[in-house]
Parts: structure tokens; sequence; C-alpha cells
């Protein structure tokens, strides 16, 4: 899997939009960006993910560039309970191994009032 | 079930016994994965399971580490003659063997060595 870099940390007041940044410039053409998040003392947490074009759900958008070398997470209206470490991965599907997830530093988001 | 369950949730063993910890994963996802993530730290992959193919073990840390899959379903993670460093939160975590699926992870199991 391709590696991803994230900023260690980031602030974010409540109800403002937060903008999560990921880099991941030698990803190759058939692996998908993946976005979870894990609260504290919970397992991660599935947010979203996608290959080329942008996504939407009810818990995120997440921008991918158009060569795919980064991607930007957003949560439209953060709350309190927003507040996480955002992990971005990239991942395969072509071969045994290319199902792996890997984790990275992350980026700790803290929401504040 | 509807998710992935683990157990026990916490673990506190002696310096030196074995443990095992449960993973039950969604039905019919034929991938799992554990992770261990110590105190304030990343997760770190230890295993991986894909249907009847032989398991990814690069991550393991040692050869105290062991993990089996019964009938492609619930897998058990060993450690032998633990230590405190084995102090961590072990996660599991399953998924469909598809494109363009996600992994669900379970609440971990807390390992405590005292």
């Amino acid at each position: 899997d391709a590696k991803t870099t994230q900023p260690p940390s980031m602030d974010c007041a409540e109800g403002r939009a937060a903008n999560l940044p990921c880099n991941h410039s030698t990803i190759s053409g058939n692996e998908y960006v993946y976005w979870y998040r894990q609260i504290h003392s919970q397992g991660p947490q599935y947010i979203i993910h996608g290959l080329k074009n942008n996504e939407t759900n009810e818990m995120a958008s997440l921008i991918i560039t158009e060569d795919r070398k980064s991607s930007t997470l957003i949560l439209p209206h953060a709350t309190l309970r927003d507040t996480a470490v955002y992990y971005c991965i990239v991942r395969g599907f072509n071969n045994n191994a290319g199902n792996m997830l890997t984790f990275g530093g992350g980026t700790r988001l803290m929401v504040k009032p | 079930g509807a998710g992935v369950s683990q157990s026990p949730s916490n673990k506190v063993t002696e310096k030196g016994k074995d443990v095992e910890l449960r993973c039950d994963p969604i039905s019919g996802h034929t991938a799992l994965y554990w992770y261990r993530q110590s105190l304030g730290q990343g997760l770190e992959f230890l295993i991986y399971f894909q249907g009847n193919s032989a398991p990814d073990k690069s991550g393991l840390p040692s050869d105290r580490f062991s993990a089996e899959r019964t009938g492609g379903s619930v897998s058990t993670l060993t450690i032998q003659r633990t230590q405190q460093e084995d102090s961590a939160v072990y996660l599991c975590a399953s998924s469909l063997v598809r494109v363009n699926t996600e992994a669900f992870f379970g609440q971990g199991t807390r390992l405590t060595v005292v």
C-alpha cells in the first residue's frame, strides 16, 4: 500500500467545517483512498472512501485531486463528538496483500467550543 | 451478530502466562485482520487472514504470538509467555474480499500484563 502523510494535529471550532488533508503522492491507479477515525478508547470507525471522484455520505465529504496525489476529508459542521484521530489510508485490491489496511499516524482533530 | 465482536473486553494476566483473545467477525466476511495499539500509539498490523489463503503473518512481533482462524470464521490470537510490553489494546477487523468495500472493527480487548 502507498504511504500517506497527514498533519499530526488540527483544531476546529464547533459548528465550522473541518478540512483534513492527506498526501498520497505514490498512489497507483487501482488504489482507493479510505478514511477512518478513532474516538478515544474505541475501535476505528469507517467514514468514507473513494477512487477518483469526490464522494459524500451522511458523515463527510471526500475531495480527491485530479492527479489523485492528495485528498481532503471534510466534516461540514464539526461537533465536539467529532474529536478523534483521523486516519487516511490507501488500499489496493489487486492481490492477497492488497486488501491490507495500513495505518499511519493520523491527524488528531480537536473540536473546540 | 451485527458487528465484529471481541472477547474478553478486558484481560489482566500475570507475566509469563499464556492468553487467548477471540474475534467473531461479521458473518460472511472472509477477510480478518488483527492489530494492536499500545497506549497513545497508532495501530500496528499483526496478521491478516483472507479466505483459505495462507495468512499474512508478517506483522507478528515474535514467535510468542500466533493466530488461528477456524472454519473461516472465528479467530483466536494467542500470546504465550506474556511480557509487560505485550500490554495493549488488541483490535480485530473483518471485511468482504471485494473491491470497494470497507473493513469493520471490533471494540478491542485491553490486555494488561502485570
